[in-house]
C-alpha cells in the first residue's frame, strides 16, 4: 500500500508562477486535507474535502484553489506563487466521520516549496 | 475559534528522564484532543488520541478540563523518542480537522 503519496518532494518557483501539488491516496479514504507547515507556527489547514466533488475553505485558503474529481486525488494548486507561500505543504487522509479508526489522518511525505 | 498552545520550543532530557510535553488548549465544546509524532524523515503520524485513554510506547496523555490542558508524559525517557511532537485539536465530529499547536522538538540525550 503506497498510503499518502505527494509529488513533487521539491520545487522551486518564481514569484507569478503557477503550479499544482498533487496529492493521491489509495486507502479509500473520503476526507483529504492540505496543510502547510512553516517555522513557529506549527500546521494549518489550508483546504479540505469530505468527499468527492466537495471543498471547503481551511484557515488559510488565500493564494490556494482546490478541486476534488475523484476520492483517490486532491490536488493543490497555487495562481500566483508568491514568496510567503514558501512552505512545506502536506497532505493528509482519513476514513472520515467518528470514531478511533475513521479520526485518524494519514500524512503524505510532503513537499517543500519555494517562491523566490 | 479554537486555539492550541504548546508553550516549549525544544525540550532536552537526558535518558532515563521523566518527559512531560506541555499542550493547553481553547475551545468552547467538547474537545478530542490528539498527539502527533514526527521522527526524523518520517512522515507525520498519531501517536495518541485522548478519547482511546491508551498508552503508546509508554507515552499518556490525560484531558483535563479544567486546565484545558492535554500534556504528554512518558516515566522515563528514550533516545528514540527524539522527535518533533503536536498537540492536535478536533472541531469535534470526528479527527479530520485538526487545528494544530506549533510543536515541541524533544531531544533526548545519552
Amino acid at each position: 500500500n503506497a498510503g499518502v503519496t505527494q509529488t513533487p518532494k521539491f520545487q522551486v518557483l518564481k514569484t507569478g508562477q503557477s503550479m499544482t501539488l498533487q496529492c493521491a491516496q489509495d486507502m479509500n479514504h473520503e476526507y483529504m486535507s492540505w496543510y502547510r507547515q512553516d517555522p513557529g507556527m506549527g500546521l494549518r489547514l489550508i483546504h479540505y474535502s469530505v468527499g468527492a466533488g466537495i471543498t471547503d475553505q481551511g484557515e488559510v485558503p488565500n493564494g490556494y484553489n482546490v478541486s476534488r474529481s475523484t476520492t483517490e486525488d486532491f490536488p493543490l494548486r497555487l495562481l500566483s506563487a508568491a514568496p510567503s507561500q514558501t512552505s512545506v505543504y502536506f497532505c493528509a487522509s482519513s476514513y472520515g466521520g467518528q470514531g478511533p479508526t475513521n479520526e485518524k489522518l494519514f500524512f503524505g511525505s510532503g513537499t517543500q516549496l519555494s517562491v523566490l | 475559534a479554537q486555539r492550541v498552545t504548546q508553550p516549549e520550543k525544544l525540550l532536552s532530557v537526558f535518558k532515563g528522564a521523566p518527559v512531560e510535553l506541555k499542550c493547553n488548549y481553547s475551545y468552547s465544546g467538547s474537545p478530542e484532543l490528539f498527539w502527533y509524532v514526527q521522527y526524523s524523515r518520517q512522515r507525520l503520524q498519531l501517536l495518541l488520541r485522548h478519547i482511546s485513554r491508551e498508552s503508546i510506547k509508554g507515552f499518556t496523555a490525560d484531558l483535563n478540563k479544567g486546565e484545558t490542558s492535554f500534556h504528554l508524559k512518558k516515566p522515563f525517557a528514550q533516545e528514540e523518542d527524539s522527535a518533533m511532537y503536536y498537540c492536535a485539536l478536533s472541531e469535534g465530529g470526528g479527527g479530520n480537522k485538526l487545528t494544530f499547536g506549533t510543536g515541541t522538538q524533544l531531544k533526548v540525550e545519552l
